[in-house]
């Protein structure tokens, strides 16, 4: 199957910080992207997403980049908060008979106080 | 009503037990999926139904029996399972179809199951 993988699997960030999680992937096909939040015992929350034909996009205290000539994407979270701890994945739908969704590994976000 | 919804929370089951998970959406999706997932992993693809009829079956043993009764809900019948099969089982919806642009997928809460 298709690889949407994460570099860093733990990020320990002081509450006020920026934090940075990365996402690589190697279908070059791929042309939508989307950042989901996980908290413990919860399912995935949708973040924000972006469309191969865009390189950046924003929302609220979060921006997630694309580059799609090295095929890696980002998330950004601007003053991070204690609530903003979590796994975060980054997923991706392979376009073989349907769209099925690929998850990354998850990096596990820790916000110290 | 963005919310999936999913039934019962917690499961425990024997390996010689048949039950079945439940996954209710009244937001007008015409896709729906089963995910699983294991401790500090990633959720894997299980099923895709699109427009009630299913799509894609990632290789998942006859054991794990999906069916979608109407646009809203789908099931997944479980039978035989082993304690391995234990894990949290996530339904999810999306506005599309399972081809072309479906657009985010919404997650239910789970159902975490124990096999014993």
């Amino acid at each position: 199957g298709e690889s949407v993988g994460l570099h860093l699997p733990t990020l320990s960030v002081q509450e006020g910080d920026n934090s940075i999680i990365n996402c690589a992937y190697s279908n070059s096909a791929s042309d939508y992207f989307i950042w989901y939040k996980q908290e413990s015992g919860k399912g995935p929350q949708f973040i924000i997403d972006i469309r191969s034909n865009m390189d950046k996009r924003q929302g609220q205290r979060v921006t997630v980049l694309l580059n799609k000539t090295v095929k890696h994407l980002s998330l950004q979270i601007a003053a991070t908060q204690p609530g903003d701890s979590a796994v975060y994945f980054c997923a991706a739908p392979y376009r073989r008979t349907g769209n099925q969704f690929y998850f990354g590994t998850g990096t596990s976000l820790t916000v110290i106080p | 009503d963005t919310e999936v919804t999913q039934t019962p929370k917690h499961l425990v089951m024997g390996m010689t037990n048949k039950k079945s998970l439940k996954c209710e959406q009244h937001m007008g999706h015409r896709a729906m999926y089963w995910y699983k997932q294991k401790a500090k992993k990633p959720p894997e693809l299980m099923f895709v139904y699109s427009y009630e009829k299913l799509s894609i079956n990632e290789s998942v043993p006859s054991r794990f029996s999906p069916e979608c009764p109407n646009s809203s809900l789908l099931n997944l019948h479980l039978h035989a399972l082993q304690p391995e099969d234990s894990a949290l089982y996530l339904c999810a919806s999306s506005q599309g179809g399972a081809s072309g642009n479906t657009g985010e997928l919404f997650f239910g809460e789970g159902s975490r199951l124990t096999v014993l």
